[in-house]
């Protein structure tokens, strides 16, 4: 049973332009929804959250977006830049320890 | 501040050898983490720590120990090691639980067992 899921495993972007990264889940309970990117070689980093309360929450080039009536929400990167190449994670809680990620979106910017 | 620090990075096993992962923070958090990401996969929970003295068992803790004497450290023991046990682990360790308080995570160790 997968709760959080992330159904595209790869993205390319030209520099510039913006990336778009989606997460579906499927536990209504969750309150918290965050986002980790990930280099090669190295643990996830974590980048930006939103609470279930709101709907958008930005910090600088991303943006996370929550739609609750449809279950998802998307990191928007703009504009995306060479070293935002990563693979980013979406993550959910409860309010727990238990934190559910998805599998990951794999983004490539284009120079 | 050097955050989450794991050992070894890389580590080759034979099947039924065992070793120890070592983890240490020291950003004086009290919740500590152990996950695994198989390829293609998510992070999922191997074992968790609320404190020192102090661990639960998460999703997938099957073949795995671990302990917490101090607050800095959280090792995670593998006995009797076996080929699904191949995966990269990461360490974590937050202030809190939920979404205000993000996990921090270690570089990893990729761990082979043949």
């Amino acid at each position: 049973d997968q709760q959080v899921k992330q159904n595209s495993p790869s993205l390319s972007v030209q520099e510039g332009r913006i990336s778009i990264l989606n997460c579906d889940y499927t536990n209504s309970m969750f309150d918290y929804f965050l986002w980790y990117k990930k280099y090669p070689a190295e643990g996830p980093t974590f980048l930006i959250s939103i609470s279930s309360i709101k709907d958008k929450n930005e910090d600088g080039r991303f943006t996370v977006f929550l739609n609750k009536s449809a279950k998802h929400l998307s990191l928007h990167i703009v504009p995306s830049q060479p070293g935002d190449s990563a693979v980013y994670f979406c993550a959910a809680t409860s309010g727990t320890y238990k934190y559910i990620f998805g599998t990951g979106t794999r983004l490539k910017v284009l120079a | 501040n050097a955050g989450v620090t794991q050992t070894p990075k890389f580590r080759i096993l034979k099947i039924g050898q065992s070793m120890t992962l070592q983890c240490t923070q020291d950003m004086n958090h009290n919740y500590m983490y152990w996950y695994r990401q198989d390829p293609g996969m998510g992070l999922k929970l191997i074992y968790y720590s609320v404190g020192a003295g102090i661990t639960d068992k998460g999703e997938v803790p099957n073949g795995y120990n671990v302990s917490r004497s101090t607050t800095e450290d959280f090792p995670l023991r593998l006995e009797l090691a076996a080929p699904s046990q191949t995966s990269v682990y990461f360490c974590a360790s937050s202030y809190s639980v939920g979404g205000n308080s993000p996990l921090h995570f270690g570089n990893g160790t990729r761990l082979t067992v043949t």
